[in-house]
């Protein structure tokens, strides 16, 4: 399979906890989009790579939202101190370099108790 | 206000019909526009994009966009069941890098 694909795909937790989700692109995609999406929204943008630069970050993304792709392939995001509202899909794709045609992964669900 | 709205729906049409989904968009710097369908949990997928304005047709889909009223349309025609599910717009600033999304209009299509 050469799709994107998203690990783990269902992750719950208590509240203050850290947690990190990793994404793995398509190879030869050499941009990477971290979303999330809530129930009756769509995907709202909050980083992403060209590479293993990080070009981009949401004012969605606090200080407690780091994003990582080290060596321009995988990418991380992790969360920490989770909140309840942090609970969401959260989104990961991948594209060439213009950025139209993006694929998304199976997404990430967070459950924050 | 969003920069890309999407009328809300939901929408219910019966096997057969031609369906159509719209959006609205405030920025002018967009320059690229997509129609994603999205199954219930999971993650969207690409269906089809236009460069400016103009329409593009692939198979049953067909998407437009007027630039000089900032409209964005996809429409489905001789609809299947199978095409239930919810579809987003977007649009991109290829200077910018990031899509904005539209909330998505939920399709059920009854056979």
């Amino acid at each position: 399979d050469t799709g994107v694909s998203q690990d783990p795909r269902h992750k719950i937790t208590k509240r203050g906890q850290n947690v990190t989700f990793r994404c793995d692109p398509i190879s030869e995609h050499n941009r990477l989009y971290w979303y999330r999406q809530t129930l009756g929204q769509g995907p709202e943008f909050l980083t992403y790579f060209q590479n293993e630069a990080q070009l981009e970050k949401s004012r969605l993304l606090s200080d407690r939202f780091s994003a990582e792709r080290p060596k321009g392939s995988f990418s991380t995001l992790e969360i920490q101190r989770t909140e309840q509202g942090d609970s969401a899909m959260y989104l990961c794709a991948s594209s060439l370099s213009t950025g139209e045609t993006q694929y998304f992964g199976p997404g990430t669900r967070l459950l924050v108790l | 206000q969003k920069e890309v709205e999407q009328d809300p729906g939901p929408l219910s049409v019966p096997e057969g019909a031609i369906v159509s989904l719209n959006c609205t968009y405030s920025n002018s710097a967009f320059q690229y526009f997509m129609w994603y369908r999205q199954y219930s949990r999971k993650g969207p997928e690409l269906l089809m994009y236009t460069y400016s304005s103009g329409n593009k047709e692939d198979g049953r889909f067909t998407a437009q966009v007027d630039k000089s009223s900032k409209y964005i349309s996809l429409f489905i025609r001789d609809s299947q069941p199978s095409d239930s599910a919810t579809y987003l717009c977007a649009a991109l600033n290829t200077n910018a890098g990031k899509s904005t999304f539209g909330d998505g209009t939920t399709l059920t299509v009854k056979p």
